[in-house]
């Protein structure tokens, strides 16, 4: 099976730059992903880590070290817009298929 | 755009009475994702194809049933919703299984009377 934890809740200021960590517990690990998710819509990808390493898009940032079993998703000069779940997904191989967990998310409220 | 639709965007149903979801997509990828996200939850994957390829989750009911008669088209038939199944249906697709991301469509909320 596989465990997937992140902080249920975080709170920072319009501007600033805010880490949302997620660490995970999986065999077969092949890939973990960034999705933010507005209440009431679908997620929409942020980025994709498979590599130990960080990739940056923009604004956004994440990190992956697979020994430790550990990411997190760096936003930069927040914005009121930003205020969203953030959850932090993991592909692993299992039984011929490829299989993606979803964590719970972090919930982010970005305050002026 | 290419892009994954779902219809409707918001679905009522009574106590047991049968009810389809559908997505398409026009982005010719060849694995179709159905999830089940509840409030405050992680969309939790029911089943996925892999091109014709039927791969049903261990622990999503019997209730669930999906149906692929083409690329573009996936079903979710609920047979007998319970009121524990109303939820935001998400379809998902991607090229691949190994794709660096899912495509998500805008989900149905699914409401059960």
């Amino acid at each position: 099976g596989q465990n997937i934890d992140q902080p249920t809740e975080m709170t920072a200021t319009e501007g600033a730059i805010v880490q949302i960590n997620c660490t995970y517990q999986t065999s077969g690990f092949n890939g973990l992903f960034w999705y933010q998710q507005h209440a009431g819509e679908a997620p929409t990808f942020l980025s994709y880590n498979v590599l130990d390493g960080l990739e940056e898009k923009g604004r956004f940032s994440s990190f992956l070290s697979r020994s430790k079993g550990y990411s997190y998703l760096l936003l930069k000069e927040l914005q009121m817009k930003d205020s969203a779940s953030y959850l932090c997904a993991v592909r692993r191989n299992s039984g011929g298929y490829q299989k993606v967990t979803f964590g719970t998310g972090t919930k982010l409220q970005v305050i002026p | 755009d290419a892009m994954v639709i779902q219809n409707p965007r918001y679905q009522v149903t009574q106590f047991g009475k049968p009810v389809t979801l559908s997505c398409s997509q026009t982005l010719n990828h060849n694995v179709m994702y159905w999830y089940q996200q509840k409030s405050s939850q992680a969309p939790k994957l029911l089943f996925h194809y892999y091109d014709k390829d039927f791969n049903n989750e261990a622990d999503t009911p019997d209730n669930f049933q999906s149906r692929r008669p083409n690329t573009s088209f996936c079903f979710l038939d609920i047979r007998s919703p319970g009121l524990g199944d109303a939820a935001m249906y998400l379809c998902a697709t991607s090229r691949g299984q190994g794709a660096r991301t899912q495509y998500f469509g805008p989900g149905t909320r699914l409401l059960v009377l």
